[in-house]
């Protein structure tokens, strides 16, 4: 099946520093990747679609300008939380759909997530 | 957009009982309906999925019925094992066609 890979699984920082995650899909090209985010016994809540080679389309009440993300290849996605405070930290995931599109064909498929602490 | 409510919020079952998980979307024009399960720290799995022109489907002891007219779905397990115990969500499609919107989840545990 296809495989996401997320890095870094786990990330510890200082307030006000910036923080990058990536999202590899290692074996078949992701036009379209979907960035999540998860608190504690919380559902999965999107915060935006990452589409190579164009803006991301964000989710109303998250913050482009403090979550940041490139999606500069098929295969390469990252989130960059800019500036991050200790109410960022969470666990984020990302995921993609070998179609594009799980509407149409296809599941989707996640990456493992990365555990982000700000203190 | 999407809003998918998702009940109960937990399950507790024992071991060899059935479990049932129900969903309700608000777009009529959904048109997939997954199921994912998630164990503590680790990424969600799909474990079934549901398109609109089918109103069953069944893997083993997982099926999964879907009342587009209602617009509710629901996720059944029979003869429940200890290592189903996780965090079971539903999913639908945005309007947008592309990400999918997920219930606040169900906690099934499942006591021998």
């Amino acid at each position: 099946g296809a495989v996401v890979s997320q890095h870094p699984s786990r990330v510890i920082c200082k307030s006000g520093t910036s923080v990058k995650i990536e999202c590899r899909s290692l074996d078949f090209q992701a036009t379209t990747m979907f960035w999540y985010r998860q608190f504690p016994k919380k559902s999965l809540m999107l915060m935006a679609t990452s589409n190579e080679g164009s803006k991301a389309t964000y989710e109303q009440g998250v913050e482009k300008d403090k979550f940041l993300i490139n999606h500069a290849s098929l295969t390469l996605s990252t989130l960059t939380v800019t500036s991050a405070h200790p109410e960022d930290s969470s666990f984020y995931i990302c995921s993609a759909s070998m179609t594009g599109t799980p509407r149409i064909t296809g599941e989707l498929f996640f990456g493992e997530g990365s555990r982000l602490t700000v203190l | 957009g999407e809003n998918v409510e998702q009940h109960p919020s937990t399950l507790s079952v024992q071991e060899g009982d059935s479990a049932v998980i129900k969903c309700t979307y608000s777009d009529s024009a959904s048109n997939y309906f997954p199921w994912y399960k998630q164990e503590l720290g680790k990424r969600p799995q799909l474990i079934i999925d549901i398109r609109s022109n089918v109103g069953e489907k069944k893997d083993q002891r997982i099926a999964v019925t879907l009342n587009k007219t209602a617009k509710h779905f629901s996720l059944h397990i029979t003869e429940t094992q200890p290592e189903d115990s996780a965090v079971y969500f539903c999913a639908a499609v945005t309007n947008s066609g592309y990400a999918l919107n997920f219930g606040k989840g169900t906690s099934l545990l499942v006591t021998p």
